[in-house]
C-alpha cells in the first residue's frame, strides 16, 4: 500500500523557472524527509521536517510540513540544471521505518 | 570514508537461482535496511535491523531473507529468484532514532530472466 503520493510525477522546465512538488497522504507522520537521487546513485537526504507547519530553507529550496503532518511540499526558486534528479519524500510512521513517496523526476534544461 | 558499500552493482540471474546481495557500512550505525526501487513506486522496505542479531520484516519481505551477525554487514538473500524480483536494490544505514538521515549505498541492479 502506497501511503505517500507525489505530484507531479515528472516535470520538465527551463533554467530559471520556479516549481513546487507535492507529497500527500491521508496518514499522519511524526516526521518527513526529502531526498534527491541522481542516476546510478542512492538517495541523499536534503532535509527533515518534524513540526506541523514547519518551514525549512536550503538555499533555493523551501520545504514545508503541513499543519496536520499529513503532507509536505518542496518549492525550488530559479531552478538550475544541477537541480535535475529524482525527488523523494519519506514519512516516518513507526520507529524508524520510512514510507517513501512515488517520486518526482525533475529535468531542468539550460 | 566508504560509507555504505553494496556489491555487486549489476547481476543477471535465471529464474530459480539464489544469490546474496552484500551490504557493508563503516559508520557504526545500528540501524540497517533493504529497499527495492521500481518505476513509479518509490522505495519499498524489504527487511530492516536495529542491531546485530535483530531483524524484522518490512513492507515486501516475501522471497527474501536477511541476517545481521555483525554491526557492519547486512546481506540480503534471494532464495529462489523470480522475474517479479527484477529491481534496483538499495541498502541504507543510520544511527538509531526517529528522523535520523538514512545513508544509502549506490544500489544493485538485478535482472531475473
Amino acid at each position: 500500500t502506497q501511503l505517500l503520493e507525489q505530484s507531479p510525477q515528472f516535470l520538465s522546465i527551463q533554467e530559471g523557472e520556479n516549481l513546487t512538488v507535492y507529497c500527500n497522504s491521508s496518514s499522519v507522520f511524526s516526521s518527513l524527509q526529502w531526498y534527491r537521487q541522481e542516476p546510478g546513485e542512492g538517495p541523499v537526504l536534503l532535509v527533515t521536517v518534524v513540526t506541523g507547519g514547519e518551514v525549512k530553507k536550503l538555499k533555493r529550496l523551501t520545504f514545508q510540513f503541513g499543519d496536520a503532518r499529513k503532507d509536505s511540499s518542496l518549492h525550488i526558486t530559479a531552478a538550475q540544471p544541477g537541480d535535475t534528479g529524482l525527488y523523494l519524500c519519506a514519512g516516518a510512521k513507526s520507529f524508524q521505518k520510512l514510507v517513501f513517496g512515488t517520486g518526482t523526476r525533475l529535468l531542468v534544461s539550460p | 570514508n566508504a560509507g555504505v558499500t553494496q556489491t555487486p552493482k549489476f547481476q543477471v540471474l535465471k529464474t530459480g537461482q539464489s544469490m546474496t546481495l552484500q551490504c557493508a557500512q563503516d559508520m557504526n550505525h545500528e540501524y540497517m535496511s533493504w529497499y527495492r526501487q521500481d518505476p513509479g513506486m518509490g522505495l519499498r522496505l524489504i527487511h530492516y535491523s536495529v542491531g546485530a542479531g535483530i531483524t524484522d520484516q518490512g513492507e515486501v519481505p516475501n522471497g527474501y531473507n536477511v541476517s545481521r551477525s555483525t554491526t557492519e554487514d547486512f546481506p540480503l538473500r534471494l532464495l529462489s529468484a523470480a522475474p517479479s524480483q527484477t529491481s534496483v536494490y538499495f541498502c541504507a544505514s543510520s544511527f538509531t532514532g526517529e528522523g535520523q538521515p538514512q545513508h544509502f549505498g549506490d544500489g544493485t541492479r538485478l535482472s531475473i530472466l
